[in-house]
């Protein structure tokens, strides 16, 4: 079955950076973008950014443009996103999640997430 | 990149039908046929239940069912169940990235 698991999440000062993985299993890694959404607590759903099946484009959302940068090894199946500069407002549940019917379709299957807790 | 407008809240008894709408531009929903929605529990990870505006994934039930005229994308439940209660928010290719909206509280009373 179709998974999707997120790790790297904690507590980081304002200003520091941070690395979180999406390591995936189930399909065809190579053939599916794979998108990174977070959701602040008790807030809405906020899109972060998307990779190509072979992270040949990458587009990012206006409020982490310039500090995120998200990457994939598809050699291990596993998505990143490094996350520099970190605002307090970057305080969210971070999910990643495949794009459905490949490149780039709407997320489908959904991690679990993880917290990401910006803070001094 | 504004959140597409969507209601805070609606509610209905059960078996009744909701219609949640969803505006955004011509930059998004108005400009591609591919509007989404998700269906999110307190704790889970959100649910897709309608995509490319109006199909549903296999095992949605048919009673949720999407549409669009214009910049405005609307979900409708029907035949309103307990589990139904949620939260539902929108979603829109928006030209390489995507929006979301900014969702609504859906209540069976």
């Amino acid at each position: 079955q179709v998974q999707l698991v997120e790790s790297g999440g904690g507590v980081v000062e304002p200003g520091r950076s941070l690395r979180l993985s999406c390591a995936t299993s189930g399909f065809p890694f190579s053939n599916y973008g794979i998108h990174w959404v977070r959701q602040a607590p008790g807030k809405g759903l906020d899109w972060v950014a998307i990779i190509w099946y072979d992270g040949s484009k990458k587009y990012y959302a206006d409020s982490v443009k310039g500090r995120f940068t998200i990457s994939r090894d598809n050699s291990k199946n596993t998505v990143f996103v490094q996350m520099n500069s970190l605002r307090d407002e970057d305080t969210a549940v971070y999910y990643c999640a495949r794009c459905s019917g490949g490149d780039l379709g709407p997320p489908d299957y959904w991690g679990q997430g993880t917290l990401v807790t910006v803070s001094s | 990149q504004s959140a597409l407008t969507q209601p805070r809240s609606v509610s209905g008894s059960p078996g009744q039908s909701v219609t949640i709408s969803c505006t955004g531009t011509s930059s998004d929903v108005g400009g591609y046929y591919y509007v989404s929605w998700y269906q999110q529990v307190p704790g889970k990870a959100p649910k897709l239940m309608i995509y490319d505006v109006s199909k549903r994934p296999s095992g949605v039930p048919d009673r949720f069912s999407g549409s669009k005229s214009g910049t405005t994308a609307s979900l409708t439940i029907s035949g309103l169940l307990p589990q139904d209660e949620a939260d539902y928010y929108c979603c829109s290719y928006a030209g390489g990235l995507y929006v979301f909206g900014t969702g609504t509280k859906v209540t069976v009373l």
